[in-house]
């Protein structure tokens, strides 16, 4: 069965540090698609990268960054120099070839204070 | 105008009344779901359809049922709602591609059944 860990429910952190939000993945599938989304305090659902399992290479994106190691089961999402409007819950999914179908952690909430 | 529109954005009835949250798209995408997000639970998947024809049940489909209108248009509906469907529903898109595309998501229907 497919499943999702996001053990850390909140991380509080001030302004310009860096934070890892870990997340942990079980499926029995040799292809599959891991993302990230952010949800603001707005709520809006907001697309942040899409992995496929062939592709182990780590990904920056300005102060983004994700670290994908298969031999962990990890696609952990680091914030480099936070900022408060980095403030939101983070949420890992993980879905098996053609199904679509996301299964996502249960969020990890993100607070950067001034 | 959003991408992917929600209606209503917040709701409040009464146990046993039925319900419909609608949900249309101008992406063109031919994918469409619906998940509901409760607190400390992430999101489950309700419904999805691939196409106009195509109706498919996901982890939490008892108490739903959905429509596929036209390939824009994706409706829930309660037919009697019950408290603890209280939540936070969203509908997202997706298009069929190479491997699994990400979903963009509605701004979320907040619906509190009293």
């Amino acid at each position: 069965a497919q499943k999702v860990t996001q053990a850390q429910t909140e991380i509080s952190v001030v302004e310009k540090e860096d934070v890892t939000l870990d997340c942990v993945y079980e499926t029995r599938d040799t292809t599959y698609y891991l993302f990230w989304y952010k949800q603001p305090p707005s709520g809006e659902l907001v697309f942040l990268i899409r992995r496929n399992s062939f592709d182990e290479q780590n990904e920056i994106s300005g102060r983004y960054s994700w670290n994908f190691q298969k031999s962990t089961s990890s696609f952990n999402f680091t914030i480099t120099a936070s900022q408060v409007v980095d403030s939101a819950v983070y949420f890992c999914a993980l879905s098996e070839l053609d199904t679509d179908k996301l299964i996502f952690g249960t969020g990890t909430r993100l607070q950067v204070f001034p | 105008d959003a991408d992917v529109t929600q209606t209503p954005r917040n709701r409040i009835t009464k146990t046993g009344k039925r319900i419909m949250l609608e949900c249309s798209q101008t992406k063109g995408h031919d994918r469409m779901y619906w998940y509901r997000q409760d607190p400390g639970l992430g999101l489950r998947l309700i419904y999805y359809s691939f196409d106009v024809k195509d109706i498919n049940k996901g982890e939490i489909s008892d108490g739903y049922s959905v429509s596929r209108q036209a390939q824009a248009k994706f409706s829930l509906s309660l037919e009697s709602a019950i408290p603890n469907q209280t939540a936070l529903y969203f509908c997202a898109t997706s298009h069929r591609g190479r491997g699994n595309q990400p979903q963009h998501f509605g701004d979320g229907t907040r619906l509190s059944i009293l």
